[in-house]
């Protein structure tokens, strides 16, 4: 069966990187997700890496993908107490029309 | 501006009613997702549709209806058979060929009175 699987909560000070893990089971993932939550609101795509890229940088973002031990990870640069939301990974599971699989979240807090 | 506007914002139940939670979408996307949101639980699929006219259940369907008779809507009914309603709930809409390129409404979140 499918799991995605986080840590639940990363606390860090403003100006530091933040790095927020996510391990899947499925093998057959074609695109994997981050998204962020900010408190009392919907979910915002923040990133995607397609299973055949080990990185994807995007400004602050950095996404490394290990598919050997289905291992995602999301680096936020220059950390900002803007950022402090819930962070989710998602997997599509084939490359045609998908639904996702989304972890339970990871609550980053960041401190002045 | 192109989005997706839940309504209400909050919603209360009484016990043995039906409530309707609300989705609308200008996005001209073709598939449109219902999520239930607990605390610590993540976000588990209520009901999918790919095109009108036509739905799957996901996860955890038991208890909700839903309809898409427009493209733009997709309404989600929480019936009184669903006996643990008090949740956040989220819809989303996707490109369907891409349907991990999720955009959400802002949510509603429904309380039991």
């Amino acid at each position: 069966g499918e799991d995605v699987e986080q840590s639940l909560f990363l606390s860090v000070r403003e100006g530091d990187s933040s790095v927020i893990n996510c391990t899947y089971t499925d093998s057959s993932s074609t695109y994997l997700y981050w998204y962020k939550q900010e408190p009392g609101a919907g979910l915002q795509l923040l990133t995607y890496i397609f299973s055949n890229m080990d990185m994807k940088q995007d400004q602050r973002l950095t996404v490394l993908l290990n598919k050997k031990d289905k291992h995602l990870s999301l680096r936020i640069a220059d950390t900002q107490t803007g950022d402090s939301a819930i962070y989710f990974c998602a997997e599509a599971m084939n490359s045609g029309y998908s639904t996702l699989t989304f972890g339970k979240g990871t609550m980053l807090l960041v401190s002045p | 501006d192109g989005g997706i506007t839940q309504s209400p914002k909050y919603l209360f139940r009484k016990e043995g009613q039906n409530v309707t939670l609300s989705c609308e979408q200008n996005l001209n996307h073709d598939a449109m997702y219902w999520y239930r949101q607990d605390p610590g639980q993540g976000l588990r699929l209520i009901y999918y549709s790919q095109i009108v006219n036509d739905f799957q259940k996901g996860d955890i369907a038991e208890g909700y209806s839903v309809s898409r008779e427009k493209k733009e809507s997709f309404p989600l009914t929480v019936t009184s058979a669903q006996k643990n309603p008090t949740a956040f709930y989220l819809c989303a809409s996707s490109i369907e060929s891409r349907g991990g390129d999720q955009y959400f409404g802002a949510g509603t979140r429904l309380s039991v009175l």
